[in-house]
């Protein structure tokens, strides 16, 4: 399979824990990417993490790329209900021209 | 700096008729992408344009299905003659390039064939 599979499906925290979710793919990769969807929403570019880079911060958003593994996870710290939303990790396959998204991890933060 | 538009954002059509469905890019952007989404399901790759040209279909029904990125205007999803298998959220995405560069997602255009 091209694209990327998240893990868990599905997620459920309270408010101002962490969440994490991982991503696996098949293939060599330019780049990952994750995106964010909220329920009836178009997604949202969270963060580019290049095949060469391991680790990339973004306010609260800590990625990591493993690419011997082809893996890659994306860490909330101190969620918040505002982050409830579907999250899909994208590998950027070298070689193609578009991004194939699995079915996402759908992520609930409880007030 | 408007985002990438899409318009309508739903689109009720009866089976047989026709459904378009249009995308305007960022403001820079030549690269549009179209991806459909089921309930429940990520997003699954139709096509990739740049202007007047097709790059990749690869993802696109080989029936009723047409998309294009005239050099003037919006891109257009035609899909011809639809069915209720066909309902389904459209977005679009654009880039300033090919490669590592990140993809803008549209709102959406949610087709309900009935």
């Amino acid at each position: 399979s091209q694209q990327g599979e998240e893990d868990p499906q599905a997620l459920s925290i309270q408010e101002g824990e962490n969440a994490t979710m991982n991503c696996s793919y098949k293939t060599s990769i330019n780049n990952l990417q994750w995106y964010r969807q909220n329920s009836g929403r178009g997604l949202v570019h969270l963060i580019l993490i290049r095949s060469n880079e391991r680790e990339k911060h973004s306010g609260r958003l800590r990625v990591t790329l493993d690419t011997s593994k082809k893996s890659s996870s994306l860490l909330i710290t101190a969620s918040r209900a505002a982050d409830t939303a579907s999250y899909f990790c994208a590998p950027d396959q070298t070689g193609a021209n578009n991004l194939f998204f699995g079915t996402g991890t759908r992520l609930t933060v409880i007030p | 700096n408007a985002g990438v538009m899409q318009n309508p954002r739903h689109l009720v059509r009866r089976r047989g008729q026709e459904a378009r469905l249009r995308c305007s890019p960022m403001k820079g952007h030549s690269h549009v992408y179209w991806y459909r989404q089921l309930p429940e399901e990520g997003l699954k790759f139709m096509v990739y344009l740049q202007k007047e040209n097709i790059i990749d279909e690869s993802g696109m029904p080989k029936e009723r299905f047409s998309a294009e990125f005239p050099k003037e205007g919006p891109s257009i999803l035609r899909i011809q003659q639809v069915v209720r298998g066909d309902s389904a959220a459209y977005f679009c995405a654009s880039s300033s390039g090919q490669g590592v560069y990140e993809q803008y997602f549209g709102p959406g255009t949610r087709l309900t064939v009935t």
